[in-house]
């Protein structure tokens, strides 16, 4: 079975243009996660969805940051403008919250980020 | 809120030596704990969980953890590590929501 797909999994751009991070998840999963990942701060959640609709959004860090989840199986982080310290791994990870959460979540293997 | 305390953020070890990882947690209500593993460039994959019943749960590489309540920790245990352990380990709680909350995270070095 395909796993949490994430692209692209490097992205090299210049400070100021716009970064789109797009992910499928496991089919008939409904809950949809986006990490950041980074040496200074650890692994933060940025976002999440249940069943295509944005339940927390509290951790992602400005309005530069939106991110969408169009249908099931497709969700997308964008920055723009982006700046240097916006520079991680970010991660989607997805699960199947049936009712009682248990919190097994299946990550993609990340987007690499760099804004020079 | 929930939070998540690794105390060590570096462990280093030698190979078939044996190797503890600490987790504490801090929850007002009823949690469920998980330890992921990090290998270089790849995601995070689930080593082990403890949702309920028996408080000892082991991994199939022989990891294991013990969820203690009164002293709301959930350390990771090897008896023996390979140099393939090496990797960043990280203890995660959630709750019924299914939102769950990760610590920083442990360096695990295994040296020959």
């Amino acid at each position: 079975d395909a796993g949490v797909i994430q692209s692209p999994r490097h992205e090299v751009t210049e400070m100021g243009q716009e970064v789109t991070l797009r992910c499928k998840p496991i089919s008939g999963h409904n809950s949809l996660f986006w990490y950041r990942q980074t040496m200074m701060r650890g692994l933060e959640l940025l976002i999440y969805f249940n069943n295509n609709v944005p339940i927390d959004d509290s951790g992602m860090p400005e309005d530069r940051f939106s991110a969408k989840m169009p249908n099931a199986s497709f969700s997308t982080l964008k920055i723009q403008p982006s700046e240097p310290r916006d520079s991680a791994v970010y991660f989607c990870a997805s699960s199947y919250a049936g009712g009682q959460g248990t919190g097994e979540l299946f990550f993609g293997e990340g987007s690499r980020l760099t804004v020079l | 809120a929930q939070s998540v305390t690794q105390l060590d953020s570096q462990v280093p070890v030698f190979e078939e030596a044996p190797v503890e990882l600490r987790c504490n947690y801090s929850s007002s209500v009823s949690v469920y704990l998980f330890w992921y593993v990090q290998y270089p460039n790849q995601g995070l994959q689930l080593l082990l969980k403890y949702l309920s019943g028996s408080t000892l749960v082991e991994s199939i590489n022989g990891f294991e953890a013990e969820f203690n309540k009164s002293q709301t920790s959930f350390h990771l245990r090897k008896p023996s590590v390979h140099i393939s352990d090496t990797a960043e380990y990280f203890c995660a709680v959630s709750t019924y929501t299914d939102k769950l909350i990760f610590g920083t995270g442990t360096r695990l070095q295994v040296f020959p």
